[in-house]
């Protein structure tokens, strides 16, 4: 199976800063088959980027995802406050799906 | 907006069988989508379970070692999962979704709001 490796595990932020996340995979992920997620503590994930580049619906243009192979990122281009959270990555171009480990975003 | 709800019981005793129940509202899930669980460890990370479709036909994910049954009811418009000879290893918040763009391996676009369930004496 395709092991994701994202760092770092957490990063210390201010509102207002631009951030960027990476996701690695094992080997490459076909199809660009690569998904980003957002968590917050209680809540179910939430669908932020999907084909590694397609805001999901509803997404702010805040968020962005690109890459393509084995590495992947996902950027936020100013952070809100509502952005502190956890976010995943996931592939699905390569049975079984699988996730990454997450990276926390936390308030510095 | 499409919306899914666990249910099931919050405490399952070790070896038994874990029973969780996924309805779904707003949605047909005889239309053109696949459904799926997915689980996560108490502080941990994210793990596919299983995926059907309404046509019967389930994908599992080889590290439940055939312990896992999907199954689908479409006259109730709502899903299942059991999970047999439970361990504390399966104590977990569990969530179903639907996959999205009508694919069998995809990512997942709605979510329930998930549901602890602890295995133990």
């Amino acid at each position: 199976e395709i092991v994701l490796t994202q760092s770092p595990g957490t990063l210390s932020l201010s509102a207002g800063e631009r951030v960027t996340l990476s996701c690695r995979a094992s080997q490459s992920v076909s199809s660009s088959y690569l998904a980003w997620y957002q968590q917050k503590p209680g809540q179910a994930p939430r669908l932020l980027i999907y084909g590694a580049s397609n805001r999901a619906t509803g997404i702010p243009d805040r968020f962005s995802g690109s890459g393509s192979g084995t590495d992947f990122t996902l950027s936020i281009s100013r952070l809100e406050p509502e952005d502190f959270a956890v976010y995943y990555c996931q592939q699905y171009g390569s049975s079984p799906p699988t996730f990454g480990g997450g990276t926390k975003a936390e308030i510095k | 907006q499409v919306q899914l709800q666990e249910s099931g019981p919050g405490l399952v005793k070790p070896s038994e069988t874990l029973s969780l129940t996924c309805a779904v509202s707003n949605y047909s899930i005889s239309n053109a989508y696949y459904w799926g669980w997915i689980r996560q460890p108490p502080g941990k990370g994210l793990e596919w379970i299983a995926t059907l479709y309404h046509t019967g036909r389930t994908y599992y994910n080889p590290s439940l070692k055939s312990r896992g049954t999907i199954s689908i009811d479409t006259s109730k418009n709502q899903f299942s999962l059991k999970l047999s000879s439970v361990t504390a290893a399966d104590t977990a918040i569990y969530y179903c979704a639907r996959i999205g763009q009508g694919l069998v391996e995809g990512h997942f676009d709605y979510w329930g709001q998930g549901t602890l369930v602890t295995v133990s004496s």
